[in-house]
Order: C-alpha cells, then sequence, then structure tokens
C-alpha cells in the first residue's frame, strides 16, 4: 500500500525556516518525480515545487523561488522541503504527493502538515 | 487569480448530471494532459480523473473527463451526495514550467 507521510509543519515566525519531510513506502521511491502541493486555509491548491527521480531537475512556482528548497533522498525514501524566509502568504496545509508522469499527474497525496506563519 | 479557470460553484439534485468546465491556453491546456481532483471536506485531494479522460481503479464510471482544444470538462451522472466535494483541473503550463491548478468548483447536492 503506497503511502506518504508528512511531518515538520508548526509554528514559525516571519522571516524563519522551517524544513519539512515526507516519509514513503509502499512503492518504488526512486522510480517517481515527486511534488509538494499546498492548500492556504480555506482556498485552492497551488502546486509548490517536484523532483525528478534522481534529484537532477528541479521546478518551482514563482513565489517561492529563491526562498524554497525541494529534496529527495532516495536510500531513505524521503522527501523534503527547505522553506526559508518564510511570509504570512505561505501559511497553507503542505501535502506531499507522488508525481506520477511530471505532468500535474499526482495519484498518491499524504495527509498534509499544517505550516503557519505568523508574528 | 488561477491560471486555469473555473466555476466556483455547481449544484444538482441527486440522480442529476452536471458539468465542470475548466479553460486554460494553448501553454497548458491547449498542449498538455488534463487531470481532476476531488477533495472531500477535511480530506487530501483524490485523483479522479487522468490524461483527460481516464479514470483510476476504484473510480465510479460516473465520472468522466473530456478536453477540447485549450479547455476541458468533467462530467458527474447519477449524482449522488457523497459526490459533495470540491473538484480541481490541473495541468503542466510549458511557459511557466510548472504545474497549474483550476480555483476549484464547490459542488452542492442539493
Amino acid at each position: 500500500e503506497v503511502q506518504l507521510v508528512e511531518s515538520g509543519g508548526g509554528l514559525v515566525q516571519p522571516g524563519g525556516s522551517l524544513r519539512l519531510s515526507c516519509a514513503a513506502s509502499g512503492f518504488t521511491f526512486s522510480s517517481y518525480w515527486m511534488s509538494w502541493v499546498r492548500q492556504a486555509p480555506g482556498k485552492g491548491l497551488e502546486w509548490v515545487a517536484n523532483i525528478k527521480q534522481d534529484g537532477s531537475k528541479k521546478y518551482y512556482v514563482d513565489s517561492v523561488k529563491g526562498r524554497f528548497t525541494i529534496s529527495r533522498d532516495n536510500a531513505k525514501n524521503s522527501l523534503y522541503l527547505q522553506m526559508n524566509s518564510l511570509r504570512a502568504e505561505d501559511t497553507a496545509v503542505y501535502y506531499c504527493a507522488r508525481d506520477y508522469t511530471a505532468m500535474a499527474l499526482f495519484d498518491y497525496w499524504g495527509q498534509g502538515t499544517l505550516v503557519t506563519v505568523s508574528s | 487569480q488561477s491560471v486555469l479557470t473555473q466555476p466556483p460553484s455547481a449544484s444538482g439534485t441527486p440522480g442529476q448530471r452536471v458539468t465542470i468546465s475548466c479553460s486554460g491556453s494553448s501553454s497548458n491546456i491547449g498542449s498538455n494532459t488534463v487531470n481532476w481532483y476531488q477533495q472531500l471536506p477535511g480530506s487530501a485531494p483524490k485523483l479522479l480523473i487522468y490524461s483527460n479522460n481516464q479514470r483510476p481503479s476504484g473510480v465510479p464510471d460516473r465520472f468522466s473527463g473530456s478536453k477540447s482544444g485549450t479547455s476541458a470538462s468533467l462530467a458527474i451522472s447519477g449524482l449522488q451526495s457523497e459526490d459533495e466535494a470540491d473538484y480541481y483541473c490541473a495541468a503542466w503550463d510549458d511557459s511557466l514550467n510548472g504545474v497549474v491548478f483550476g480555483g476549484g468548483t464547490k459542488l452542492t447536492v442539493l
């Protein structure tokens, strides 16, 4: 059974940093692109970033470029999102998703982890 | 403002057929496949339709998708109360080099 479990969310002050993790199981992690998708409270879905199987390609939404870094450790079956210079508008539930084709096809999702940026 | 445009709301009575539209441009829907997601209240999104019109295993055939030019549609026939959810379309955008979502459509079953 495919499972994606996010962790690392919490309350952080504006300008602060946070690192999210996603533990994957039930599939060959190293064979798939992976993505982070977020959802602000009461709002719609917003794709944040994705990463190729070997980590050689990464894409980001414009609003997080230069502040967020996506990475993965295939030996640990884990996906990460390092978030720096956090802003109030980054407040959201962050979902880890398996990116089946790197073309917006997210076939499995985690349950999400809430990041709140507030003073 | 989302790159893909969906109506914010839709509604129907049990047994009815409803459609949800998703409008984009040549750089996203016009050149890439469209996927649809269902998000039940308080839950993570779930893949509903992929590659314009394909249903993952376990998704009832009441759900169908189509695409024409720079627009796509999701149709739900035989509407049921458990279909009440938010629905999102998504596609890769060649100009933005990223995934774009529609703003979401809240479906109410009256």
